[in-house]
């Protein structure tokens, strides 16, 4: 079966704009969860979604929100970039977050220049 | 909130030793531990779990063990191979309707030839 789809896989993104990320998970999967990761501080945690509602978020500020759609797609957005978001961005699907852990997507690379 | 500390940062082995990376979680409600291997510019994999129900999972080479009183749990891997060598990340799951997934920061393990 199709893996956890990332998409785009790298952008190129200009301080001051913002950038939605999309996430489709495994067929069947209602838990989508997204992290930030950096060379220095690993895998950060910004949210999780079931069922199209956002069960926890990270230590992130508002600029980042995302949303779940009824057929569990995900999409993240940040809004007014700062170089300091250049990171990769992961997702991850799974069951329920709880029965087999998550499967992760290649993840978007993301540069603010 | 729920804090995962995982030790140690990098773990250097000769191969055919064995390697244990530890972790500890604050959050007395976690009840799922998930393993994740990282190699290098790939996307993190689930390699092995276990539930707060269960004190020890082995898998061939690896195994999990996990102290609910003393709240830490740890990956032992044995007769390590050079392809071994990866990030290994430990998580804590607390399940519910609060539910929150915490990853440790990884641990850069190296299987020297």
């Amino acid at each position: 079966k199709a893996g956890v789809t990332q998409t785009p896989r790298y952008l190129i993104k200009t301080r001051g704009q913002q950038v939605t990320l999309s996430c489709s998970p495994i067929s069947g999967h209602r838990s989508v969860s997204w992290y930030q990761q950096t060379p220095g501080q690993g895998l950060q945690f910004l949210f999780e979604y079931f069922s199209e509602t956002q069960r926890n978020k990270g230590n992130f500020p508002g600029r980042f929100s995302g949303r779940q759609f009824s057929n569990s797609r995900s999409e993240m957005n940040v809004s007014t970039l700062e170089l300091g978001d250049s990171a990769l961005y992961l997702c991850a699907s799974s069951l329920d977050g709880l029965t087999y852990g998550y499967t992760f997507g290649s993840g978007t690379r993301l540069t603010v220049v | 909130g729920e804090n995962v500390e995982q030790h140690p940062s990098t773990l250097s082995v000769q191969e055919g030793d064995s390697a244990v990376i530890k972790c500890t979680y604050s959050d007395s409600a976690s009840n799922y531990f998930p393993w994740y291997k990282q190699e290098l510019g790939k996307r993190p994999q689930l390699i092995i779990d276990i539930r707060s129900n269960v004190g020890e999972k082995k898998d061939q080479r690896i195994a999990v063990t996990l102290n609910k009183t003393a709240k830490h749990f740890s990956l032992h891997i044995t007769e390590t191979q050079p392809e071994d060598s990866a990030v290994y990340f430990c998580a804590a799951v607390r399940g519910g309707s609060n539910y929150k997934l915490t990853f440790g920061k990884g641990t850069l393990l190296t299987v020297n030839p």
